[in-house]
């Protein structure tokens, strides 16, 4: 039973764009959601995360989305960089804080 | 100022042999998790330990998959008698006892192959 879904596995931007990536969710007990960041051969690491109780949450050029009536989670990168070639995981968990369920990942590329 | 360690990075294992994979989390830390990534797939959770305890694991299969954290020393992740099925990414991550807003930290993982 996927609970977090991430529909595009692979983006391809420009550099200097915006990048957009897309997560829906099913379990309306969540109420904290995370974005990571993965490079080849090496562990996630932590982008940015909201709290149920707002809809927006900004970090440099990385802007997480959180529209609770549709279940959809999104994470703006502006400017696009080479080094924000990654794959992105959206990550979801209730109020117990213990397991994350994942979504399967969109792979960035950033383009010249 | 060590992150969470993961050892070995890599494990060649032939079928029926046992995989035994280490995790040391971050100073401080005394809650561990076991996540693992198949091939083109996202983190599936497998096992929540605190020291000495299990917390949750209901991601982990029935039979031949174990987990512990001691008292003392790493969170072993144990494997009996693998199959080639069990191939993955297993990633660890360790967490303060207070929930914060940066979740985890994940160790680089293990990469296991069976043979």
């Amino acid at each position: 039973d996927q609970q977090v879904k991430q529909n595009s596995p692979s983006l391809s931007v420009q550099e200097g764009r915006i990048s957009i990536l897309n997560c829906d969710y099913t379990n309306s007990m969540f109420d904290y959601f995370l974005w990571y960041k993965k490079y080849p051969a090496e562990g996630p690491t932590f982008l940015i995360s909201i709290s149920s109780i707002k809809d927006k949450n900004e970090d440099g050029r990385f802007t997480v989305f959180l529209n609770k009536s549709a279940k959809h989670l999104s994470l703006h990168i502006v400017p696009s960089q080479p080094g924000d070639s990654a794959v992105y995981f959206c990550a979801a968990t209730t109020d117990s804080w213990g397991k994350f369920q994942f979504g399967a990942g969109t792979q960035v590329v950033v383009t010249p | 100022n060590a992150g969470v360690m993961q050892n070995p990075r890599h494990l060649v294992r032939r079928r029926g042999q046992e995989a035994r994979l280490r995790c040391s989390p971050m100073k401080g830390h005394s809650h561990v998790y076991w996540y693992r990534q198949l091939p083109e797939e996202g983190l599936k959770f497998m096992v929540y330990l605190q020291k000495e305890n299990i917390i949750d694991e209901s991601g982990m299969p029935k039979e031949r998959f174990s987990a512990e954290f001691p008292k003392e020393g790493p969170s072993i992740l144990r494997i009996q008698q693998v199959v080639r099925g069990d191939s993955a990414a297993y990633f660890c991550a360790s967490s303060p006892p207070t929930r914060q807003g940066n979740g985890y930290t994940f160790g680089s993982g293990t990469r296991l192959t069976v043979v």
